[in-house]
């Protein structure tokens, strides 16, 4: 089956702990993204990349980090520099150059306790 | 800065109305819009709009373009409690040399029985 898949589900952290999140794709896309989803709120994006071994910030990239070192994967990292880390994040991808239409990860909720 | 707004934000309408959600945007060199259907948790993909005046239909959802007046509108016919989500609405332009979606914050639709 191709797709996008985010673990974990759920997650709680302690607040000053870093923690990662995992997006891996098998749909051979080249680019992928991060967005965050607070209540109330459209998505916003956090990181993207376009290829491997590259990546763009997006509009609130502060206290994030990612890396792009496999096609397949595009890990997000929440650092404690992020000051309100609790939200919903979601992972896409997109073929193409240019990219258009995103697919999107079952999402990762995220709790900082 | 590019900029999408939906109305209404939340709307609640009984099975078998006519629903129509709206989008409008500002966004740096347009490329396409998209619409996508939040249901808890990742947002599923329903139309790619590029050109205006065409009309995208998939059974009893469509919808349209307007790049002159720079809106797009989607249509619900005879809704079903199914049809209970968010809705997203995204516009992909490419300004500074890279492609990005912006996301509108989206229409809550509650379709009750």
């Amino acid at each position: 089956d191709g797709g996008i898949t985010q673990s974990p589900k759920y997650l709680f952290r302690k607040e000053g702990q870093n923690v990662t999140l995992s997006c891996e794709q098998n749909l051979n896309h080249d680019a992928m993204y991060w967005y965050r989803q607070d209540p109330g709120q459209g998505l916003r994006l956090i990181y993207y990349s376009q290829i491997v071994n590259d990546f763009q910030k997006g509009d609130i990239a502060e206290g994030y980090s990612v890396s792009r070192e496999k096609k397949e994967s595009f890990p997000l990292t929440v650092t404690s520099a992020q000051k309100n880390p609790t939200a919903f994040y979601l992972c896409a991808s997109s073929m193409g150059t240019p990219p258009d239409t995103q697919y999107f990860g079952p999402g990762t909720r995220l709790t900082v306790l | 800065e590019d900029k999408v707004v939906q109305s209404p934000l939340s709307l609640v309408v009984h099975e078998g109305d006519t629903v129509t959600l709206n989008c409008s945007y500002e966004v740096t060199n347009f490329r396409s819009l998209l619409w996508y259907k939040q249901e808890k948790k990742a947002p599923t993909f329903l139309f790619m709009l590029t050109s205006s005046g065409i009309e995208k239909k998939s059974g009893r959802l469509s919808s349209i373009l307007d790049k002159k007046e720079l809106f797009s509108i989607l249509n619900i016919t005879a809704t079903q409690t199914g049809d209970s989500a968010v809705y997203l609405c995204a516009v992909m332009g490419s300004g500074a040399g890279s492609y990005q979606l912006t996301f509108g914050k989206g229409t809550k639709l509650s379709v009750i029985p």
